[in-house]
């Protein structure tokens, strides 16, 4: 049974970096590409970026590029989430969610909260 | 790359069908069989529902069904129940490895 589990948010200043992770259990994490996927609070699920199975190959919305790098520890089982230049329109629950034998979200983290205030 | 554009809510009796739709353009939906369906309750994360326009992944009731018209997709929940009161959302692959997610659907269960 594969579970994702997110830490790392938190409350950090508008214009400050913060890094999410996301731990990976059940399955070997080199077989399958990810994606971490946001939500602010009352609003709807926004795609926020892509890494492939092995890191060579990553994607990222418009509204979080050049500010946001994604990349993996396979060896840990770990994926990371890089964020600087925080805005208060990145304030979201961060979810990683897994890609398994399509382009879609077959099983996803519970969450973590980050919220941008000056 | 727009949202897909969702209905923000939708309702139904115990034992009725409803049907949420989800439209997109010729860049998305109209493009790729890529449509996927999550369902999220109160508090927790989202659960995939359908893929590939119209497959359910095991443990799905077939009560929950996907189709696609040109730029439309819908999902259709037959036999309503009180459990399936949730936000549905509707995401299409784009191109070159990009995903764009419909703004979501309450479902009330009258």
């Amino acid at each position: 049974q594969v579970q994702l589990v997110e830490s790392g948010g938190g409350v950090v200043q508008t214009g400050k970096s913060l890094r999410l992770s996301c731990v990976v259990s059940g399955i070997t994490l080199r077989g399958y590409a990810f994606h971490w996927v946001r939500q602010a609070p009352g609003k709807g699920l926004e795609w926020v970026a892509h890494i492939s199975h092995d890191g060579g190959r990553t994607d990222y919305a418009d509204s979080v590029k050049g500010r946001f790098i994604t990349s993996r520890d396979n060896s840990n089982n770990t994926l990371f989430l890089e964020m600087s230049s925080l805005t208060k329109e990145d304030t979201a629950v961060y979810y990683c969610a897994r890609q398994n034998w399509g382009p879609y979200f077959d099983s996803w983290g519970q969450g973590t909260l980050v919220s941008v205030s000056s | 790359q727009s949202a897909l554009t969702q209905p923000p809510s939708a309702s139904g009796s115990p034992g009725q069908s409803v049907t949420i739709s989800c439209t997109g353009t010729n860049d998305d939906i109209g493009r790729f069989n890529y449509v996927s369906w999550y369902q999220q309750e109160s508090g927790k994360a989202p659960k995939l529902l359908i893929y590939d326009v119209s497959k359910r992944p095991s443990g799905v009731p077939d009560r929950f069904s996907g189709s696609k018209s040109a730029n439309t997709a819908s999902l259709t929940v037959s036999g309503l129940q009180a459990e399936d009161e949730a936000d549905y959302y509707c995401t299409s692959y784009v191109a070159t490895n990009s995903w764009v997610f419909g703004g979501g659907t309450k479902l009330t269960v009258l």
